[in-house]
């Protein structure tokens, strides 16, 4: 089973738009990880977000955790077309531990 | 590209086979993971191996084995193949003890079952 949930399921935008897509997990985590995957390949790895941390960010990308609700967001800024791709969160609960992954929102971002 | 290989990249099978996939770890990473994505989901984790040995298995019956080598790169093998087991396997490789866990995919192999 997946740990946890993420909304939407799918969302689309016009280039230059943001978007956010949030994730809801379910357990205590040591920490959250943010993979984008293009056309059902290998998953690239956007940003980790340690339990500790409230917040982070990476050029166009801002990661908040809010570990009280158990939920992140992800916010991609001034998005363009080669955004376009599924988003997952995954969590892992220790180290050394398995990811465990949401189901993704398949985001399309229109020129 | 993170460095993680995996072969083939693509593969068609019939029910009831046997099958083997392969990964290559990235340079200094001594664990691999493996997943299973079914169309439309996010990964499954399947197991993970360091220093050759399983460590942790996630909801796989048997018939999902695995080997990781002295180099580090891993097999994935699956007997009695299912339709089911149509989906694309992915392999992660990261460095144990490391303090964040990160783990680097390799671009997957997509299997068919007919």
């Amino acid at each position: 089973s997946q740990q946890g949930e993420e909304d939407p399921q799918a969302l689309s935008i016009q280039e230059g738009e943001n978007a956010t897509m949030n994730c809801s997990y379910k357990t205590s985590i040591n920490n959250l990880q943010w993979y984008r995957q293009n056309s059902g390949r290998g998953l690239v790895h956007l940003i980790l977000i340690r339990s500790n941390e409230r917040e982070k960010h990476s050029g166009r990308l801002r990661v908040t955790l809010d570990t009280s609700k158990k939920s992140s967001s992800l916010l991609i800024t001034a998005s363009r077309a080669a955004d376009t791709a599924s988003y997952f969160c995954a969590t892992i609960y220790n180290q050394g531990g398995k990811l465990i992954f949401g189901q993704g929102t398949e985001l399309s971002v229109k020129p | 590209e993170t460095g993680v290989t995996q072969s083939p990249t693509h593969l068609i099978k019939t029910r009831g086979q046997q099958v083997t996939l392969r990964c290559s770890s990235q340079s200094g990473h001594n664990t691999v993971s493996w997943y299973q994505q079914a169309l439309g989901q996010g990964p499954q984790f399947i197991f993970q191996y360091y220093r050759e040995e399983e460590n942790g298995r996630g909801n796989f019956p048997p018939r999902f084995s695995g080997l990781q080598f002295p180099n580090y790169s891993s097999e994935l093998n699956v007997n009695a193949l299912e339709l089911d087991d149509s989906a694309l396997y992915l392999c992660a490789s990261s460095q144990a003890g490391g303090p964040y866990n990160e783990q680097f995919f390799g671009p997957g192999t997509r299997l068919t079952v007919l």
